[in-house]
């Protein structure tokens, strides 16, 4: 699976929109980009997914670049609730995967009032 | 809530102990991911069972072992505890085991282990 970068931590003022940049340069044809968080160790939920596509759910929306090497979790208007480590996953999809999920350290996200 | 049970939510013992860790999955939901998270590793991928049969292996020790039983539920047994293995203990559901279909994961709250 390919190897995500992600910046450490990151803040963001309550009520803007959180920009979350993660650098997945080796990502392959057959990869999905996944968007966990985890909120002060709780388990791990899911944020969003996308495979080659802009996509937006109730939570958030996920940019990917053209070439996908790279994409973008945008919050729209971040809470307080939002405080978390937000991990971005790549991870294969088809006959071999196995649906397993490799963390890397993520970013921490500090909403600010 | 995310529909997945974990017991217990902590676990004191000591060293050279073992214990068994509980998992029950959503309800329709065929695989189980383990994953152990700790301070200095991070989250880390421990085992995947699907349908009761091994799907996929991380790094998990020796000393650990995981099964799925019929009813879907999965327990993780950790044995010869060290300090080390101090840690929280997710447990995950999805409703397949990967494959051709996005793949979704529904994680639990843990179980905080604390080896003494």
């Amino acid at each position: 699976d390919a190897k995500t970068t992600q910046p450490t931590s990151m803040d963001c003022a309550e009520g803007r929109a959180a920009n979350l940049p993660c650098n997945h340069s080796t990502i392959s044809g057959n990869e999905y980009v996944y968007w966990y968080r985890q909120i002060h160790s709780q388990g791990p939920q899911y944020i969003i997914h996308g495979l080659k596509n802009n996509e937006t759910n109730e939570m958030a929306s996920l940019i990917i670049t053209e070439d996908r090497k790279s994409s973008t979790l945008i919050l729209p208007h971040a809470t307080l609730r939002d405080t978390a480590v937000y991990y971005c996953i790549v991870s294969r999809w088809g006959s071999s995967n196995t649906g397993k999920l490799i963390f890397g350290q993520g970013t921490t996200l500090q909403v600010k009032p | 809530d995310s529909g997945v049970t974990q017991t217990p939510k902590h676990l004191i013992t000591a060293t050279g102990q073992r214990v068994t860790l509980r998992c029950s999955p959503r309800s329709g939901d065929l695989s189980v991911y383990w994953y152990q998270q700790s301070l200095d590793q991070g989250l880390q991928f421990l085992i995947q069972y699907y349908n009761g049969e091994e799907r996929a292996k991380g790094n998990i020790l020796e000393r650990f072992s995981a099964q799925q039983f019929p009813d879907l539920h999965s327990e993780l047994n950790l044995s010869s505890l060290e300090l080390g293995d101090s840690a929280l203990y997710f447990c995950a559901s999805s409703p397949n085991g990967g494959g051709t279909a996005y793949n979704e994961q529904f994680f639990g709250p843990g179980t905080r282990l604390t080896v003494l």
